[in-house]
């Protein structure tokens, strides 16, 4: 089935571990991001990749970090979680080269840090 | 700065007709996407709109207004299942979407 897949799908951490959420996409979408949405705000960017080989960094970049080895994967790391990074965690994935960059979600990660 | 402003939460009846509307000001614009994200799940694309004017689907409909930085979106004959967050999404000079906080739309029998 084709699609984003996100793994864990919920997970409960304690405070300084370390965490990668797993996204693999299967469109062959050249560009993935990653999202947080918190209760009462928007989806908020942390990390993006507009093809295999690059990262940039969103609006909420700090204490997360992204690579993208290939086209269909791309982990997020956190490498000290805190309790702020208590989320839900969106992947998603777009054609950038079709022009009007319509993004695909994933299922979510929901991440308690305690 | 960027900023998108759509009501927090709106109520309706099953049946009758909602205008979800939403403000924006973006450093350029692409276009503008409404998306709508059922609790607990992820959102799901409803509509693109990238020149001004009406774009019907169904019973949803979204408009533009670029000059004015304006969208909305218009559900008729409401139906349980429509009860919804609907998000409001302008793309920027960088082909980035800017999220809205998201519109709660509860639908009463």
């Amino acid at each position: 089935i084709a699609g984003i897949t996100q793994a864990p799908t919920s997970q409960i951490l304690a405070a300084g571990r370390r965490m990668t959420l797993r996204c693999t996409q299967d469109m062959r979408h050249n560009a993935m991001y990653w999202y947080r949405q918190d209760l009462g705000l928007g989806l908020r960017l942390i990390h993006y990749s507009n093809t295999a080989g690059t990262t940039g960094k969103g609006e909420v970049p700090d204490g997360y970090s992204v690579s993208r080895a290939n086209t269909d994967d791309f982990p997020l790391t956190l490498a000290s979680a805190v309790p702020s990074q208590t989320s839900v965690y969106f992947c998603a994935s777009s054609d950038r080269l079709a022009g009007y960059n319509e993004q695909f979600f994933g299922p979510g990660t929901r991440l308690t840090v305690l | 700065g960027q900023n998108i402003d759509q009501p927090t939460e709106m109520t309706a009846t099953e049946g009758a007709i909602v205008q979800i509307n939403c403000t924006y000001q973006t450093s350029g614009f692409n276009g503008l996407f409404w998306y709508q994200q059922h609790a607990g799940e992820a959102p799901t694309f409803l509509s693109y709109n990238v020149l001004d004017g009406l774009e019907e689907k169904g019973r949803f409909s979204s408009f533009l207004s670029r000059s004015k930085g304006y969208s909305y979106l218009l559900l008729k004959e409401l139906q349980m299942k429509d009860s919804a967050s609907y998000l409001c999404a302008p793309i920027d000079s960088n082909y980035q979407l800017i999220w809205g906080a998201g519109t709660k739309l509860i639908i009463k029998p």
